[in-house]
């Protein structure tokens, strides 16, 4: 089956520590998304990338790091440098980007982040 | 600025009455609106969207929702509240401008009680 798979499920990052985490979509979409879910604050965007080697910074992301080296695969890393990133992390993907995408997102599971 | 609102933190209903999670959104242009729901530490699952068209779409497990542009409002409903619907519900607007990002609503938490 079709899907977007997040991993770990759970992660513990220690002060200092950079982490990543991973998503990977076999869908065949262009665009993917990375989301920040804080209780009662509804979605933030972190980054998102519209195609291979390309992404922009959403609304959120200082702290934050992401590569799109491959259409299946868009990693974030929580760098030392985020203060507060205990949080529900969430991946997601549309077949592509632009004005006429009228295409619901697709979500993976999330990982769920904590500090030690 | 763009914004959705979810005024409604949470909703309780009985099993087997007529569920309504509200809606309202302020965008410019004509926006793409999308309804999500999350069950605990899982990611969303899409409901249904509006794009044009019919005022009242239909998308999974029963669930409709209804357009209303005159008061920028689109309303999940169900006739008959189960108690597996309980979880929490998002809803979505694409704004159809540049940067074609999807704003987000809080969430409502909704509750069937048995």
């Amino acid at each position: 089956d079709g899907g977007i798979t997040q991993s770990p499920k759970y992660l513990f990052r220690k002060e200092g520590q950079n982490v990543t985490l991973s998503c990977e979509q076999n869908l065949n979409h262009d665009a993917m998304y990375w989301y920040r879910q804080d209780p009662g604050q509804g979605l933030r965007l972190i980054y998102y990338s519209q195609i291979v080697n390309d992404f922009q910074k959403g609304d959120i992301a200082e702290g934050y790091s992401v590569s799109r080296e491959k259409k299946e695969s868009f990693p974030l890393t929580v760098t030392s440098a985020q203060k507060n990133p205990t949080a529900f992390y969430l991946c997601a993907s549309t077949y592509r980007w632009g004005q006429d995408n009228n295409q619901p997102q697709h979500f993976g599971d999330g990982t769920r982040l904590s500090i030690l | 600025a763009q914004s959705v609102a979810q005024p409604e933190d949470q909703v309780n209903v009985a099993e087997g009455n007529p569920l309504t999670v509200k809606c309202t959104y302020s965008v410019s242009g004509n926006p793409y609106l999308f309804w999500y729901v999350q069950y605990p530490n899982r990611g969303l699952q899409f409901l249904l969207k509006y794009i044009t068209g019919d005022n009242l779409v239909k998308g999974s497990y029963g669930f409709e929702a209804e357009f209303n542009k005159s008061q920028t409002s689109f309303h999940l409903k169900k006739p008959s509240a189960l108690v597996s619907d309980s979880a929490l519900y998002f809803c979505a607007v694409r704004v159809l401008d540049s940067n074609y990002q999807l704003i987000w609503g809080a969430g409502t938490k909704l509750i069937i009680k048995p």
